[in-house]
Parts: C-alpha cells; sequence; structure tokens
C-alpha cells in the first residue's frame, strides 16, 4: 500500500540552527514527491517537486533530495518566518491524480 | 488571480445532521480535490473530480459525498454526520490533474466541528 511517513512530527530550532526533516515513502512507482508548506489557519502550498533519486531542488534557506526511498528537506540557518507546517507527498505512476500526504513536521524557529 | 475559494471557512453541526461544502477552483483549472485533514491523520484524499466526472476516490463511506458543476466548480456532501468527521476539509485545484508536474493549489480549508 502507498504511503508516507514524516518525521519528526515536531522540531524546535533556534535562529540559525540547520537540520533536516526526513519523508520516507512507499510507493507503487512514483511519479513525483511534493513538498508543501502550511501556515497556521491556511491551506498547503507548494514548494518543491522532485521526480527521480538524485535529483535536488532549492528555494531561499530550504532544499528538497531524494532518494529510492525517503526524501529530506533541509533547512539552512533558518528564520522564524520558517516555522510552519512541512508536508511531504507522492504521486504514483498508476494513481497520477491522488496524492499521499504524510502528517506534516511543525516546526518552530525560535529568535 | 484569484485563489481558490473555499466556503463556508468555519461550520458547527451536530450528529446526524448533513452538510455541504462548496469550493470555487483557480481559473482555468478543471481538476478538482478533496481532502480530510485531522491532526492525528494528516490529509487523506476525499476524491477528485474532472470535468464533472468522478475520477479516483478514497476510502471514506459512502456518506462522504461529492459533485463537480460545468464551471468546475465543486461541492462535497457529508450526510449522517458522526463526532469523528470533525475535520480541516481541503479542496485543491490543478489544471488537469495529468501532467507530470501537476501541483495542486489549496484554498483554506472549511473548517468542521461535529456536537
Amino acid at each position: 500500500e502507498d504511503q508516507v511517513t514524516q518525521s519528526p512530527e515536531a522540531l524546535r530550532l533556534q535562529e540559525g540552527e540547520s537540520s533536516s526533516l526526513n519523508c520516507s515513502y512507499t510507493v507503487s512507482g512514483l511519479r513525483g514527491l511534493f513538498w508543501y508548506r502550511q501556515d497556521p489557519g491556511k491551506g498547503p502550498e507548494f514548494l518543491f517537486t522532485l521526480y527521480s533519486a538524485g535529483e535536488e531542488k532549492e528555494k531561499e534557506r530550504l532544499k528538497a533530495t531524494l532518494t529510492k526511498k525517503e526524501s529530506f528537506l533541509h533547512i539552512t540557518a533558518p528564520k522564524p518566518e520558517d516555522s510552519a507546517t512541512y508536508l511531504c507527498a507522492v504521486q504514483a505512476r498508476n494513481n497520477f491524480n491522488k496524492f499521499y500526504f504524510g502528517s506534516g513536521t511543525k516546526l518552530n524557529v525560535k529568535p | 488571480k484569484a485563489g481558490v475559494t473555499q466556503t463556508p471557512r468555519y461550520l458547527i453541526k451536530t450528529r446526524g445532521q448533513q452538510v455541504t461544502l462548496s469550493c470555487s477552483p483557480i481559473s482555468g483549472h478543471r481538476s478538482v480535490s478533496w481532502y480530510q485533514q485531522t491532526p492525528g491523520q494528516g490529509l487523506q484524499f476525499l476524491f477528485e473530480y474532472f470535468s464533472e466526472t468522478q475520477r479516483n476516490k478514497g476510502n471514506f463511506p459512502g456518506r462522504f459525498s461529492g459533485r463537480q458543476f460545468s464551471n468546475s466548480r465543486s461541492e462535497m456532501n457529508v450526510s449522517t454526520l458522526e463526532l469523528g468527521d470533525s475535520a480541516l476539509y481541503l479542496c485543491a485545484s490543478s489544471l488537469a490533474g495529468t501532467a507530470t508536474n501537476e501541483k495542486l493549489f489549496f484554498g483554506s480549508g472549511t473548517q468542521l466541528s461535529v456536537l
């Protein structure tokens, strides 16, 4: 069965303290792995799509990487405005219009 | 360009009642998906519509139903509400749901509380 597991559930960092969020997945033929950011009271907002092992994408202080079994979202020198819940989702080749989401990692960056 | 609009923003209902949630996708987007978000389960897929046809359905009971209109607007209905239906219901739209880079654009959701 296709599924996504994210860890840790919650992460508290000091401003400037770099870290990584993990997304482990099981899918019957990966079509794409997506990272979203969700702020309180809002819907998820798209960050990245990764398609194949070894691929990397960067945006400001965020960098997403992908292997055959997991993805990492690296946060370099985070700022308080990076505080949010980060969601990972996979899309299967044979089920492209259905996304499997993880439960998310709630990141809190203290000034 | 306006984003995905969901109404109402908040709903309070009692057990046994039914509820209808509305979603207006981004202009030009023809695919609309619905997700249920709860603290314990995360986002769970309910169903996806394209050109008024349901193309995919998640593992939810028949009390959960939806439809899409010719203008791509979608509604979701939950009948005979249960306490466990309390959740944030998110609607997402995309162009067609078939291209490789078909990211989802989410609305802010409808927070449903069942008492």
